[in-house]
């Protein structure tokens, strides 16, 4: 089945261990993004990459890291998490170009 | 880069009546606007899309419209049901930047 998996699905942590959020497909999709959702704010973009080792900046990156070592992983890293990075977490990825891109199941992130 | 405006933010309409929900956007590069639904608690899911070289599309209730030089485009849903309820996001690709979403209220 073709999906976009992020794990883990809820995660409550406190300010400044370090984590990870994974983000797998198994579409073979070029193109693979990390949006977090606030209320009233809609989905806000992260960072985003177009291929394999390329990665760029969306609209909020501050506090975040991506890698993008292989084709179907794009694992989100909060180095030193902070209340204020509490929020819904989605991935998702896509063909490049004009296509439908597939979002995974969320991540629901609290930060104490 | 990109910029995506949405309105409205709430919309509560009566069953069966029309709802229209507006954006607009910022880079005039940007060729693929998709319409994405989410209900509560679930992922984003796609109902319909649009690319630059169309001025409308239509799905059975569901019809987008494109006006490229002023850059906006529409998301028209006819005979509203209950089922309709949900947040409502435009974008815009090659990035895929989000507006903010519209909340949608259809009323029995």
């Amino acid at each position: 089945e073709a999906q976009v998996t992020q794990n883990p699905r809820y995660l409550i942590t406190v300010t400044g261990k370090k984590l990870t959020v994974t983000c797998s497909q198994n579409m073979n999709h070029e193109y693979m993004s990390w949006y977090r959702q606030d209320p009233g704010l809609g989905l806000r973009q992260i960072y985003y990459s177009m291929n394999v080792e390329v990665t760029d900046k969306g609209d909020v990156p501050e506090g975040y890291k991506v890698s993008r070592k292989e084709k179907r992983n794009f694992p989100l890293i909060l180095e030193s998490p902070s209340p204020n990075q509490t929020s819904l977490y989605f991935c998702a990825s896509s063909l490049v170009g004009n296509t439908e891109a597939f979002f995974g199941q969320g991540t629901r992130l609290t930060v104490v | 880069g990109e910029n995506v405006e949405q309105h409205p933010s709430t919309l509560s309409v009566q069953e069966g009546d029309s709802a229209v929900i507006k954006c607009t956007y910022s880079d005039s590069a940007s060729n693929y606007f998709p319409w994405y639904k989410q209900e509560l608690g679930k992922r984003p899911q796609l109902i319909i899309d649009i690319r630059s070289n169309v001025g409308e599309k239509k799905d059975q209730r569901i019809a987008v419209t494109l006006n490229k030089t002023a850059k906006h485009f529409s998301l028209h849903i006819t005979e509203t049901q209950p089922e309709d309820s949900a947040v409502y996001f435009c974008a815009a690709r090659p990035t895929l930047i989000f507006g903010t979403g519209t909340r949608l209220q259809v009323f029995p």
